[in-house]
């Protein structure tokens, strides 16, 4: 059971927007950023957005992020099927000791 | 861009001591203020902090696994490496290495599988 929650899974057609949602506590996200990754099948995770909202270089506009009091959301708009993949958010604990917290991933399913 | 390796064994008995190490390329591991990290996924399961090393060569590790691991670096060989010693079956998973920036990871290695089993 993670400290951070996610939907199991989501799914919208191609074309469509999805959202993903990350539900924490005052100590997690209400008070440090979050990042989202993003997990093919068989590969490693890849950073998607930091700092709540911001996207490394060469990662699409498609992918947005956004923050507000305990909780995070990515949005995935014009969804295509090479989306389809596994959806992690992270954060640290600041009462925990623990440097990084992952949400229990969101597997996304491109219908 | 820097770039980051897993090696180690595949394989490792219960009740031995698995040996990990990270390799980094493009970047040197002394430089800037990075977190070294290691994070583990078993099949089918979510991700797990196991813990890190920060540029002062200080760590931090997971409560939950702190009695067994011991992290390091080697900046002669750009190199930081995982040890998590008595290990079970509930240690099988891939094992990633993961350079942070503001604690959290930001580029990582491709993983590498280990199996715990007799």
């Amino acid at each position: 059971q993670s400290v951070l929650t996610q939907p199991p899974s989501v799914s919208a057609a191609p074309g469509q927007k999805v959202t993903i949602s990350c539900s924490g506590s005052s100590s997690n996200i209400g008070s440090n950023y979050v990042s989202w990754y993003q997990q093919l099948p068989g590969t490693a995770p890849k950073l998607l957005i930091y700092e709540n909202d911001k996207r490394p270089s060469g990662i699409s506009d498609r992918f947005s992020g956004s923050k507000s009091g305990t909780s995070a959301t990515l949005y995935i708009t014009g969804l295509q099927t090479v989306d389809e993949a596994d959806y992690y958010c992270a954060t640290w604990d600041s009462s925990l000791n623990i440097d990084v917290i992952f949400g229990g991933g969101t597997k996304l399913t491109v219908l | 861009q820097v770039q980051l390796q897993e090696s180690g064994p595949g394989l490792v008995k219960p009740s031995q001591t698995l040996s990990l190490t990270c390799t980094v390329s493009g970047g040197s591991i002394s430089s800037g203020f990075y977190y070294w990290t290691w994070i583990r996924q078993p099949a089918g399961k979510g991700l797990e902090w196991i813990g890190r090393i920060y540029s002062s060569w200080s760590t931090n590790y997971n409560p939950s696994l702190k009695s067994r691991v011991t992290m390091s670096i080697d900046t002669s060989k750009n190199q930081f490496s995982l040890k998590l010693s008595s290990v079970t079956a509930a240690d099988t998973a891939v094992y990633y290495c993961a350079r942070g920036i503001v604690v959290l990871p930001a580029d990582w290695g491709q993983g590498t599988l280990v199996t715990v089993s007799s």
